[in-house]
C-alpha cells in the first residue's frame, strides 16, 4: 500500500532523444507526486512535481504525466542532453501528519553524447 | 544561502564505536528526515521530525537514535554500529504542505558511513 513502484531501473539514451520514466503506486491517500533528481555525490533535489487534479504538467524539457484511474505517473525527458545523466526518483505523499515521502527506488539515466 | 548541511561527509569507523552525524538546516522548517540510500532499493526513511521534541520512526529505524532539541538541527546517532549500517546517508528538511512550498524536501549533501 505504501510503495512506489519505479521502472526502468536504468536507461541509456542518445543525445536529443527522450526519456521515460515510470511509476506506479496503489495508495490511492497519496496526493503530491514528486520528481527528485540526483547528480553524483549530491543530495536528491526537486525537479518537477504533480497533483493528481491536473493529468500533465511540463517545465522546459520535463514532463510528468499523471493518469489517476490507472495509478501511474511518469516523466517524460524531451531532448535529452549528457547533463540530464543523473539518477532520477519518483515519490508520492499524502497530505497531513508526518507528509512523509514514499521513494520509488530510482533510475539511473545515462545521456551519451 | 538556505541549505542543509551534514558532517562528517565521510566516515569510516569500526563495529561498536558509537557515532554522531549532524544534521542543520538553516530554513526554519519543521520537518526534518534522516534517509538511508543503498544501492537498488532507493531511499529508505530512518526517522523523521515533526518540530522540536517530536520524532518517530519510519521504515528503518533499527539501530539508530535521533533528538531534536533545537528546530534547526537533527543529529543521527548510531549507538553500536554494524557493518549493515554502512551507507549513505541524507538529511532532509521542508516546510508543511499548505505553505507555498508544497512539501519539497530539501537534502543535505550526504554522508558516506563505512562500518568495518
Amino acid at each position: 500500500q505504501q510503495q512506489v513502484k519505479q521502472s526502468p531501473q536504468s536507461l541509456i539514451v542518445q543525445k536529443g532523444g527522450i526519456s521515460i520514466i515510470n511509476c506506479a503506486y496503489e495508495n490511492t491517500a497519496f496526493d503530491y507526486f514528486p520528481w527528485y533528481q540526483q547528480f553524483p555525490g549530491k543530495g536528491p533535489a526537486l525537479l518537477i512535481a504533480i497533483r493528481p487534479d491536473v493529468s500533465e504538467k511540463k517545465e522546459g524539457r520535463f514532463t510528468i504525466s499523471f493518469n489517476k484511474s490507472a495509478k501511474q505517473f511518469s516523466l517524460h525527458i524531451m531532448d535529452s542532453q549528457p547533463g540530464d545523466s543523473a539518477t532520477y526518483f519518483c515519490a508520492a505523499s499524502m497530505r497531513g501528519g508526518s507528509e512523509k515521502l514514499v521513494f520509488g527506488k530510482g533510475m539511473k539515466l545515462t545521456v551519451n553524447p | 544561502e538556505a541549505q542543509v548541511t551534514q558532517n562528517p561527509r565521510y566516515l569510516i569507523t569500526v563495529t561498536g564505536k558509537k557515532l554522531t552525524v549532524t544534521c542543520s538546516q538553516n530554513m526554519n522548517h519543521e520537518y526534518m528526515s534522516w534517509y538511508r540510500q543503498d544501492p537498488g532499493l532507493g531511499l529508505r526513511q530512518i526517522y523523521y521530525s515533526m518540530n522540536v521534541e517530536v520524532t518517530d520512526k519510519g521504515d528503518v529505524p533499527e539501530g539508530y537514535k535521533v533528538s531534536r532539541k533545537e528546530k534547526r538541527n537533527f543529529p543521527l546517532i548510531l549507538e553500536s554500529p554494524s557493518p549493515n549500517q554502512t551507507s549513505l546517508y541524507f538529511c532532509a528538511s521542508s516546510s508543511p504542505r499548505g505553505r507555498g512550498t508544497g512539501g519539497e524536501q530539501f537534502f543535505g549533501p550526504g554522508t558516506r558511513l563505512t562500518v568495518l
